[in-house]
């Protein structure tokens, strides 16, 4: 199970375009790489999972690149309400549970 | 669709009364049913998980208990509450494997006194 690491707080402004990266370096063959987003007071929702190179979806783009070490979530023209903390995971496809850390808490500002 | 139910919103307990704490899914069958305990400021913490009725896996030694009683019920309890038990308590869902979006409940915040 990938152990991940990521910044613990980042600022933005609103229009501007946010990476977040996520260092994995013990990786496994079998892990995939997800992102999830919270929001106070809610359970996490997910954003985007991906295995290798580029995956995008109406939400957000995930890189990852060939040797899988890292990750970089990124946030095209943030705005307000993509303040909220963004946790990386490694996830096994042989396990059925998600290991959550302490994320990166993004803060947008106008 | 499916939804997913969490009861009570908030709760106030004193320590060592018992807990019992209930999610609901609706909308789908044979769900992989998960709690998960945030302390404030924290990442989430996995407690349980269960792949059926009545087969519960735990995470972390705890004077936490869990049960599955019917398909879509899940039911975190405790005998005795202890201060370090304070928190927020989630509850999700998931299809399968571990690859498929886990989806979460409103949540109940837990206050341990």
């Amino acid at each position: 199970l990938a152990k991940t690491t990521q910044p613990i707080s980042m600022d933005s402004y609103e229009g501007q375009e946010v990476n977040i990266t996520c260092s994995h370096n013990n990786i496994a063959t079998n892990d995939y790489i997800t992102w999830y987003q919270q929001f106070p007071s809610q359970g996490p929702r997910f954003i985007i999972q991906g295995y290798k190179t580029k995956v995008t979806n109406e939400v957000a783009s995930l890189f990852i690149p060939a040797d899988r070490k890292s990750s970089t979530l990124s946030l095209p023209r943030v705005s307000l309400s993509d303040t909220a903390v963004y946790y990386c995971l490694g996830v096994d496809t042989g396990r059925r549970a998600l290991t959550f850390g302490s994320g990166t808490r993004l803060q947008v500002q106008p | 669709s499916q939804t997913i139910h969490q009861w009570p919103a908030t709760l106030v307990q004193p320590v060592g009364s018992p807990l019992s704490l209930e999610c609901t899914v609706e909308g789908t069958s044979n769900p992989n049913l998960y709690w998960y305990r945030q302390a404030a400021g924290r990442g989430l913490q996995l407690l349980f998980y269960s792949v059926g009725i009545g087969q519960i896996s735990s995470e972390v030694p705890q004077n936490l208990s869990a049960s599955r009683p019917q398909d879509r019920q899940f039911i975190l309890s405790s005998k005795k509450l202890l201060l370090s038990d304070s928190g927020f308590y989630l509850c999700a869902w998931s299809a399968g494997t571990s690859l498929d979006e886990q989806f979460f409940g409103p949540g109940t915040r837990l206050t341990v006194l």
